[in-house]
């Protein structure tokens, strides 16, 4: 089973700011890594796959990075909206786990 | 527009039976993958089960296997998920997602139906 790392654990940034969030693997997944963005009381949504793709109507202000083992999540500035909890997940093997998340609050 | 409506959450006693259903629209559903992810309560995510579109490919997670059954009604544009032997570390809202096309990672994702075990 991959085992994901996200760190921070929690990150507090003030609108506008720029946010970078990790995610690291116990064993390669290729670039087979996924964000999704949860906020309070909502389901996830799919922000990035392929480790850098956008998913359909995610903003150009977030974007994805990384292969193998290391893989980042990147808001460019943050908006009101941002303020939530970010996941990654490897799709490369089954089971298909997740991190633990990284939530992003305002500072 | 695509839909995915989770049902049949509810207070169960340990050691009880539940069945999830969830309700699929806006796509063509008997072509995709589906998926069941499970969320404790103020906890992170957990992929539980995967099902193929023809069923013929079925994955499990490690905690839920020989308990949990997943199955697709394609005629009914239907997802489920038999829960039985329910413990009390299964208490968690169940989602279903949907695999994006010949992919692994989720695009679309239900509002989550509540499982409660408890006594």
């Amino acid at each position: 089973e991959i085992v994901l790392t996200q760190s921070p654990g929690t990150l507090s940034l003030s609108p506008g700011e720029r946010a970078t969030l990790s995610c690291r693997a116990s064993q390669s997944s290729s670039n087979s890594l996924a964000w999704y963005q949860q906020k309070p009381g909502q389901a996830p949504r799919l922000l990035i796959y392929g480790a850098s793709s956008r998913a359909t109507g995610i903003p150009d202000r977030f974007s994805g990075s990384g292969s193998g083992t290391d893989f980042t999540l990147t808001i460019s500035r943050l908006g009101p909206e941002d303020f939530a909890v970010y996941y990654c997940q490897q799709y490369g093997s089954s089971p298909f786990t997740f991190g633990p998340g990284t939530k992003v609050d305002i500072k | 527009e695509v839909q995915l409506v989770e049902s049949g959450g509810g207070l169960v006693q340990p050691g009880g039976s539940l069945r999830l259903s969830c309700a699929a629209s806006g796509f063509t559903f008997s072509t995709y993958s589906m998926n069941w992810v499970r969320q404790a309560p103020g906890k992170g995510l957990e992929w539980v089960s995967y099902i193929s579109s023809s069923s013929s490919t079925i994955y499990y997670t490690d905690s839920v296997k020989g308990r949990f059954t997943i199955s697709r009604d394609n005629a009914k544009n239907s997802l489920y998920l038999q829960m039985n032997s329910l413990r009390d570390d299964d208490t968690a809202v169940y989602y279903c997602a949907r695999s994006a096309f010949f992919q692994w990672y989720f695009d679309y994702w239900g509002q989550g139906t509540l499982v409660t075990v408890s006594s």
